[in-house]
C-alpha cells in the first residue's frame, strides 16, 4: 500500500506570498492518478487538481500542480484570502483499487 | 448542477447498525463510479469504499471489510452505504462522492456535503 506524506504539515504565509506543499509517496505513483484537494472548515474537499497538473474546472491559474515517480508538488503563486485552508494529496492505486490521501498541510494566515 | 445529497447519520451505539443513503442529481448517475470518504473529527480524509457503475465491482479500505456494503440503484440515482458491527473509530462526517471521467485520473470531482456518524454508548 502506498504511503503519502505531505509537508510542512502547518504553512504561515501572508496573503501575496507564494505557497509550495510538498506531497511525497513511499513508492512511484502514476502520475495520472495523483489529484488534489483544498478543503475549508465546515466544508467537503473540493478538487483542485488532477493528473498531477491538470487543474479542475473553475480552479484559478493561480493553482498550479507539477512533478511524478514519488515527488509532487501544489504551488499557489499569490495567495488570496481564500486560499488558507487545509490541502490534501491523493493517489489511486489499482492493485488493489483504492484511493490514498496524505495527512494533509494546512495553510494559515501568518 | 451536480448535487450528492447524503442522509442517515447519526447516533449509534457500539455493534449497532447504520445506512447512509445519497441522492444524486444533474447528472447521469448510471454513467459513474461512486465513493464514499470519510472524515473522523479534527483528522483527514480516508476512502471508505467505491463501486462500479453497473454494481459489478465494489472495493473497500481493509478496515470496513466485512462490516461495510456499498450499493447504488441506478433507477433513483441513489447511494448507499449499510454499516454494521459499528466501532467507535467510525466515527466520522461520511462524504459521497462522485468518481470522475476521462482523463480525470479517478480523481474524486465531486463532494456531497456529508453525514456525521457518531457510534458512542
Amino acid at each position: 500500500e502506498i504511503v503519502l506524506t505531505q509537508s510542512p504539515g502547518t504553512l504561515s504565509l501572508s496573503p501575496g506570498e507564494r505557497a509550495t506543499l510538498s506531497c511525497r509517496a513511499s513508492q512511484s505513483v502514476i502520475s495520472s492518478f495523483l489529484a488534489w484537494y483544498q478543503q475549508k472548515p465546515g466544508q467537503a474537499p473540493r478538487l483542485l487538481i488532477y493528473g498531477a497538473s491538470n487543474r479542475a474546472t473553475g480552479i484559478p491559474d493561480r493553482f498550479s500542480g507539477s512533478g511524478s515517480g514519488t515527488d509532487f508538488t501544489l504551488t499557489i503563486s499569490r495567495l488570496e484570502p481564500e486560499d488558507f485552508a487545509v490541502y490534501y494529496c491523493q493517489q489511486y492505486g489499482t492493485s488493489p483499487p483504492m484511493y490514498t490521501f496524505g495527512q494533509g498541510t494546512k495553510l494559515e494566515i501568518k | 448542477e451536480v448535487q450528492l445529497v447524503e442522509s442517515g447519520g447519526g447516533l449509534v451505539q457500539p455493534g449497532g447498525s447504520l445506512r447512509l443513503s445519497c441522492a444524486a442529481s444533474g447528472f447521469t448517475f448510471s454513467g459513474y463510479w461512486m465513493s464514499w470518504v470519510r472524515q473522523a473529527p479534527g483528522k483527514g480524509l480516508e476512502w471508505v469504499a467505491h463501486i462500479r457503475q453497473e454494481g459489478s465491482e465494489k472495493y473497500y479500505v481493509d478496515s470496513v471489510k466485512g462490516r461495510f456494503t456499498i450499493s447504488r440503484d441506478n433507477t433513483k440515482n441513489s447511494l448507499s452505504l449499510q454499516m454494521n458491527s459499528l466501532r467507535a473509530e467510525d466515527t466520522a462526517v461520511y462524504y459521497c462522492a462522485r468518481v470522475g471521467r476521462g482523463n480525470s485520473g479517478w480523481s474524486i470531482d465531486y463532494w456531497g456535503q456529508g453525514t456525521l456518524v457518531t457510534v458512542s454508548s
